[in-house]
């Protein structure tokens, strides 16, 4: 089955203790991108990844890492959790060159305390 | 930064009616997108719209745009108590690689 998958589905942390967001997709996607959902204020772009070794900031990068090593892969990483991160995250992916929607992924609860 | 602002923020119908949302963008856009959310669920791709298409059918789903006025409606016929979610429009600007999400519009459909 074609998808996104993101693991973890919940996390609960410290704040300071670093922590890895997983998100890979089996469609070949060369477009890769990381969201964060928050009330109010709909879904925010972090990072973004055109292909591998090719990354860019979207609108909310601070306080985030991302990289792209392999193409099914675009881990987000927080260096030192803070409590302003906490957020449902969503890992989106799409194939470029041609007009397609996204495939997200079913999301992960991050909550710092 | 926020490119598309949903309206009504909410809506509450009867199973059967026709439910309309409605999406004002900012900027020049490539195409423009519609997304369902089941309460805290990763987002479904309902629908893409072309910036020179003006309107678009799939199912039940009836998508327009007007780009003179920056805006789209998004037209579920008929709803179901299984149309109740988040639906979101999303655009993609010119000479950007993102996909901007508006806020939402939350639709209850009653049985």
């Amino acid at each position: 089955e074609a998808q996104v998958t993101q693991n973890p589905r919940y996390l609960i942390t410290v704040t300071g203790k670093k922590l890895t967001v997983t998100c890979s997709q089996n469609m070949n996607h060369e477009y890769m991108s990381w969201y964060r959902q928050d009330p109010g204020l709909g879904l925010r772009q972090i990072y973004y990844s055109m292909n591998v070794e090719v990354t860019d900031k979207g609108d909310v990068p601070e306080g985030y890492k991302v990289s792209r090593k392999e193409k099914r892969n675009f881990p987000l990483i927080l260096e030192s959790p803070s409590p302003n991160q906490t957020s449902l995250y969503f890992c989106a992916s799409r194939k470029t060159g041609q007009v397609y929607g996204y495939t997200f992924g079913s999301g992960t609860r991050l909550t710092v305390v | 930064s926020q490119q598309g602002e949903e309206d009504p923020q909410a809506l509450s119908i009867q199973e059967g009616e026709n439910a309309t949302m409605n999406c004002s963008y900012k900027t020049s856009i490539n195409n423009l997108q519609w997304y369902r959310q089941n309460s805290g669920r990763g987002l479904v791709h309902l629908i893409l719209i072309r910036s020179n298409e003006r309107e678009k059918h799939s199912g039940r789903l009836r998508v327009t745009l007007d780009t003179s006025k920056k805006s789209s409606s998004l037209l579920i016929t008929a709803s179901r108590a299984a149309d109740t979610a988040s639906y979101f429009c999303a655009t993609d600007p010119y000479n950007t690689d993102k996909l901007i999400f508006g806020t939402g519009t939350r639709l209850q459909v009653f049985p």
